[in-house]
């Protein structure tokens, strides 16, 4: 399987406090994205970090990643109970066509 | 900003039944749609990619004639579940790729069918 692996499976923190959130994967990539999903919703898109880019922000989410260690990261700073979701990495993999490979995904809770 | 609808939201059959699943990207043209299927609590399994004007390409282990997609138009993707069973009870998600060039393979998502079988 080519699926990466999510950690923590599931975050719970206080609003305010920062979440963060890691995603390993196996192959060479052309970029790895991030999307949420709200529960029993689609996934929506947070942001794309492509392979030659070491770290991204948008907002509140800040994006590392390292294709060395073949691991990016998320961190939400400054949660807030309306991030309570699902948070998958996709990997964009070299020679995969237009797939996405998604990861296992991490349950955020936000608790107000 | 791109939008996908999926279509029944919901949808309770009985065994035996064919369910079909609609996929419309609506202010864009999608040459290309993605299927996937999702258990409770789990990621995202894909099923298949639906191409305008061609066959779907089943991912491996996936029956196409259990499942069987049609990518009709640039905006519309169908996907039939024939004779559901109750393990084919499941949430199933459709995606749209704006353009592979473009948009770096971003997806954009319905928000899922929720098909349950007696």
């Amino acid at each position: 399987s080519q699926q990466g692996e999510e950690d923590p499976q599931a975050l719970s923190i206080q609003e305010g406090e920062n979440a963060t959130m890691n995603c390993s994967y196996k192959t060479s990539i052309n970029n790895l994205q991030w999307y949420r999903q709200n529960s029993g919703r689609g996934l929506v898109h947070l942001i794309l970090i492509r392979s030659n880019e070491r770290e991204k922000h948008s907002g509140r989410l800040r994006v590392t990643l390292d294709t060395s260690k073949k691991s990016s990261s998320l961190l939400i700073t400054a949660s807030r109970a309306a991030d309570t979701a699902s948070y998958f990495c996709a990997t964009d993999a070299s020679g995969y066509g237009n797939k996405l490979v998604f990861g296992a995904g991490t349950i955020l809770r936000v608790k107000s | 900003g791109a939008v996908v609808s999926q279509h029944p939201s919901r949808v309770i059959c009985k065994s035996g039944t064919s369910v079909k699943i609609e996929c419309r990207s609506l202010d864009f043209q999608a040459t290309t749609m993605f299927w996937y299927r999702q258990f409770p609590k789990q990621s995202l399994m894909l099923m298949a990619t639906s191409n305008e004007g061609s066959k779907a390409t089943y991912e491996q282990g996936v029956e196409k004639d259990k499942f069987l997609i049609n990518h009709a138009s640039l905006t519309l993707s169908t996907l039939t579940v024939t004779s559901a069973h109750p393990e084919d009870s499941s949430f199933y998600i459709c995606s749209a790729l704006l353009s592979p060039l473009l948009a770096k393979n971003i997806q954009y998502f319905g928000a899922g069918t929720r098909l349950s079988v007696l």
